[in-house]
């Protein structure tokens, strides 16, 4: 079954550094992959997509990720972290059997000044 | 372009009552979808439509759980009657054109007690 994990609850990064939050996830074929970022009450919003080609996607807002097959991974980077980027973030696949994305648990942004 | 358009942002119910949500998708969309997200967890497929036909109700609770898409275009998902564990938040997305990525409204917290 398709699933994805992340595996940090929460990581907390000072304002300046950089962050990674990892994402790994388990799917037969190529999969379409996803970051998702959720402010306080608010909706989901695509930070990026991977579908194919160039292994290295940018996204809004400074993020990037990098899809990696031999590791099954897909992890979200920004080079330098801004207070407003605390928020919850969210890795997904979609799974074009079922036609539907799947999501991990989401990892909690704290950003300290 | 209006984005995917949820109502209402927030519900406070006691515990066996009815509870109504609306969505109105992005225009031209013709997959819907309701997610529900538990306090800490990502967001989990209640029902996907496309057009008119719910083509993956597969984790609704059919108990106490409807949903309808009438004409295609708005959808409205009922709970009847509501339990504690209901609380959640509850998120519609939308897309269109065969496109895998879904866009997200702000969804509605629910607060059964």
């Amino acid at each position: 079954a398709q699933s994805v994990t992340q595996p940090d609850i929460h990581i907390t990064v000072s304002e300046g550094a950089s962050l990674e939050l990892r994402c790994n996830y388990s799917y037969g074929a190529t999969p379409y992959l996803f970051w998702y970022v959720q402010s306080p009450g608010q909706g989901l919003q695509l930070l990026l997509k991977y579908f194919s080609g160039d292994t290295l996607v940018q996204g809004i807002k400074g993020f990037e990720a990098e899809f990696k097959r031999s590791q099954s991974s897909f992890n979200l980077r920004k080079p330098s972290v801004h207070w407003s980027d605390a928020a919850e973030y969210f890795c997904a696949v979609f799974n074009t059997g079922g036609f539907k994305t799947i999501f991990g648990a989401g990892t909690r942004l704290f950003v300290k000044a | 372009e209006a984005g995917v358009v949820q109502s209402p942002r927030y519900k406070i119910i006691e515990k066996k009552q009815p509870v109504a949500f609306w969505c109105n998708p992005i225009s031209g969309h013709n997959t819907l979808y309701w997610y529900r997200q538990n306090l800490g967890q990502g967001p989990e497929l209640l029902i996907r439509y496309e057009n008119e036909e719910a083509v993956d109700d597969s984790q609704l609770p059919k108990d106490r759980f409807s949903a309808e898409r009438l004409k295609g275009v708005d959808s409205t998902l009922k709970i009847q009657p509501a339990e504690l564990g209901d609380s959640a938040v509850y998120l519609c997305a939308s897309s269109g054109g065969g496109n895998t990525e879904a866009f997200f409204g702000q969804g509605t917290r629910l607060t059964v007690v």
